[in-house]
């Protein structure tokens, strides 16, 4: 059974790093074809996709936010990080992380998300 | 990249049948079959209902279909039920090698 808990700060001031970790059990992303990604969805509104790392170290972002995402893996721990510069209050919302699978392009399962408020 | 299109919202009523709509470009939904749909109950996390334009995850009931044709895919939901009532995004792979969801759209069953 594949499972995943997003973890990290529930409040951030504007201007800070936002550092996120995808912990996960059930599968290693270091067997071919494993890929773990994060989305996010503000209040009410529709889910956003942010990045993806797969087995192999291929990293891939949301153009609008490439510039301000880094994402990497500890295979040794189960873990996926994601770092999110000069974090600004549009940023507000829940962020969820979930498995993926090279060649389906499905995110499935996900993680119950983790909701990152940002606030002076 | 912009987002996916998809209906605001649909309804229908328990037992009947309804389609949402999710459009893209040639360079999202047209061009690959990595077409997802996912279920999103208030307050829970998304739940994969559909895979490569039409394919069903083991659990999922079979009154749930997917298409597509050309830069549009469709969900259908067959036989409606109180429990289908949720939000439904679309989502596909893109030129880019990244990914791309819909705008999401809220389903009423009466």
């Amino acid at each position: 059974q594949i499972t995943l808990k997003e973890s990290g700060p529930t409040l951030v001031k504007p201007t800070q790093t936002l550092t996120l970790t995808c912990t996960f059990s059930g599968f290693s992303l270091s067997t071919g074809g494993v890929g773990v990604t994060w989305i996010r969805q503000p209040p009410g509104k529709a889910l956003e996709w942010l990045a993806l790392i797969y087995w192999d170290d291929d990293k891939r972002y949301s153009p609008s936010l490439k510039s301000r995402l880094t994402i990497t893996k500890d295979t040794s721990k189960n873990q996926v990080v994601l770092t999110m510069t000069n974090m600004d209050p549009v940023d507000t919302g829940t962020y969820f992380c979930a498995h993926s699978t090279s060649g389906v392009g499905e995110f499935d399962p996900w993680g119950q998300g983790t909701l990152v408020t940002v606030s002076s | 990249q912009s987002a996916l299109t998809q209906p605001a919202s649909v309804s229908g009523s328990p037992g009947q049948s309804i389609t949402i709509s999710c459009t893209g470009t040639s360079s999202d939904v047209g061009g690959y079959n990595y077409v997802s749909w996912y279920q999103q109950h208030p307050g829970k996390a998304p739940k994969l209902m559909i895979y490569v334009v039409n394919n069903r995850p083991s659990g999922i009931s079979n009154r749930f279909s997917g298409s597509k044709s050309g830069n549009t895919a469709s969900l259908t939901i067959a036989g409606l039920q109180a429990e289908d009532e949720a939000d439904y995004y679309c989502s596909s792979y893109t030129t880019s090698r990244t990914w791309v969801f819909g705008g999401g759209t809220k389903l009423t069953v009466l």
